[in-house]
């Protein structure tokens, strides 16, 4: 019953080096979301799309793209990763509607050394 | 804009206390309310939802009730377990784009 799939848990990169975080949804929304977690900080927006090729920046674009090529997958970028990009980052999504419920995927936690 | 403010934590409390979160939303228009509960390690997942002004959500022994007056939508629970640890998010939702919007969450601890 799986609705909300992160291709990694946890994931270690070194600094510079390029970095992607999948996401898919089976549920056919329009809307997806990238956050990222940290302690203190509660959720905190990256970007966000509401179609296919469609994106906005959220709260804390800097240092990060996305993807969104098919309605199913929105992928992050970390074009040249760096140590304060150590995070959770969560994805979800949402059809347009205002009664509807956010899903989410389980997380990946990824270090940057 | 939109925008939700939830009560800071970390709470702790004894098993069988009760619990208040705190939360109260900004929007315009009529958004949708809930509460979403992530356990250590997991995302996110929904606990409860209300619609409509006066709807009360209630899922697993906690309820909320949307307050249009107050623009609150406080969670609450007559006696919690331990197995309730966990970080409680309020948030609300719009029709349209970038229709998601939450709080900064609540750390709860229930201490045997």
């Amino acid at each position: 019953d799986v609705k909300v799939t992160q291709s990694s848990r946890y994931l270690v990169k070194r600094t510079g080096e390029k970095v992607f975080l999948e996401c898919v949804q089976d549920m056919d929304h329009e809307n997806m979301f990238w956050y990222r977690q940290d302690p203190g900080l509660g959720l905190r927006l990256i970007y966000f799309s509401y179609d296919v090729k469609m994106k906005e920046k959220g709260d804390i674009p800097e240092g990060y793209s996305v993807s969104r090529e098919k309605k199913e997958r929105f992928s992050l970028i970390l074009e040249s990763a760096s140590t304060n990009q150590t995070s959770m980052y969560l994805c979800a999504s949402i059809f347009g509607l205002r009664n509807t419920e956010a899903f989410f995927g389980q997380g990946t936690r990824l270090t940057v050394v | 804009g939109d925008s939700v403010t939830q009560m800071e934590g970390p709470v702790t409390l004894s098993e069988e206390a009760f619990l208040t979160i705190n939360c109260t939303y900004t929007a315009t228009g009529y958004p949708s309310l809930f509460w979403y509960v992530q356990y250590p390690g997991e995302g996110l997942q929904l606990l409860l939802k209300a619609t409509k002004a006066d709807d009360k959500g209630s899922n697993k022994g906690f309820e909320a009730t949307y307050r249009k007056e107050t623009t609150s939508f406080h969670l609450e629970k007559g006696s919690v377990q331990v197995s309730d640890s966990a970080v409680y998010f309020c948030a609300l939702t719009q029709t349209g784009a970038n229709n998601l919007f939450f709080g900064t969450g609540t750390r709860l601890t229930v201490i045997p």
